[in-house]
């Protein structure tokens, strides 16, 4: 079974700096995905970048990017620039690779990201 | 705004009593996930249908059902509502069923049971 860890219950960033929310992952699949989504306080759920295990380059969106470090089992989201509308909860979610759940989604316990002005 | 539609936004009910949630999938999405985020529990699959026939099923209590119906949109009917059903409960489309799909979730609807 997939399993999703984020260590940072919270972090602070200064506003126009970058940060990183870290995402370890432990999976016993040779294929596998990782993305990562933003909850703001009004409560939905936004994607926001996706990693796949083959993908050769890590994933960049914008101002996130995914350092992956696939020895490591690691998916860390990297913000920069931040702006202060980041300020949210941040998961880290992998999808099954098969059997009687293919493609749902477990996700980590979240990091809350709070922006400074 | 994901394309994902769910309603209502906020629901209000006592305990014993039976909601249905509705989503509407983006156009052209064939699966829906439903997930239900509660702050003791963190976000949790319930179930996923693709293409109207029901794919999986996580921890969804036999109280909770659903449907997907022929123009893909889907229900989350809860029924013998109990305090502990309070939670916000999402759902999702996507393309296909799989690793490289990306989930697009609705907004949710808040559940509150008294």
């Amino acid at each position: 079974a997939q399993k999703i860890t984020q260590t940072q219950p919270g972090m602070f960033v200064q506003e126009k700096e970058a940060v990183t929310l870290d995402c370890t992952y432990d999976t016993s699949d040779q294929s596998y995905g990782l993305f990562w989504y933003k909850q703001p306080s009004s409560g939905e759920m936004i994607f926001l970048i996706y990693q796949g295990s083959y993908d050769e380059q890590n994933a960049t969106e914008g101002r996130y990017s995914l350092n992956f470090q696939k020895a490591r089992k690691s998916a860390n989201l990297v913000i920069s620039a931040s702006q202060l509308g980041d300020s949210a909860m941040y998961f880290c979610a992998t999808p099954n690779a098969g059997g009687t759940s293919y493609g749902k989604l477990t996700f980590g316990q979240g990091t809350i990201l709070t922006v400074h002005p | 705004d994901s394309g994902v539609t769910q309603t209502p936004k906020h629901l209000i009910t006592a305990t014993g009593q039976r909601v249905t949630l509705r989503c509407s999938p983006r156009s052209g999405d064939l699966s829906v996930y439903w997930y239900q985020q509660s702050l003791d529990q963190g976000l949790q699959f319930l179930i996923h249908y693709y293409n109207g026939e029901e794919r999986a099923k996580g921890n969804i209590l036999e109280r909770f059902s659903a449907q997907q119906f022929p123009d893909l949109h889907s229900e989350l009917n809860l029924s013998s509502l109990e305090l502990g059903d309070s939670a916000l409960y999402f759902c999702a489309s996507s393309v296909g069923e799989g690793l490289t799909y990306e989930q697009y979730f609705g907004p949710g609807t808040r559940l509150t049971v008294t």
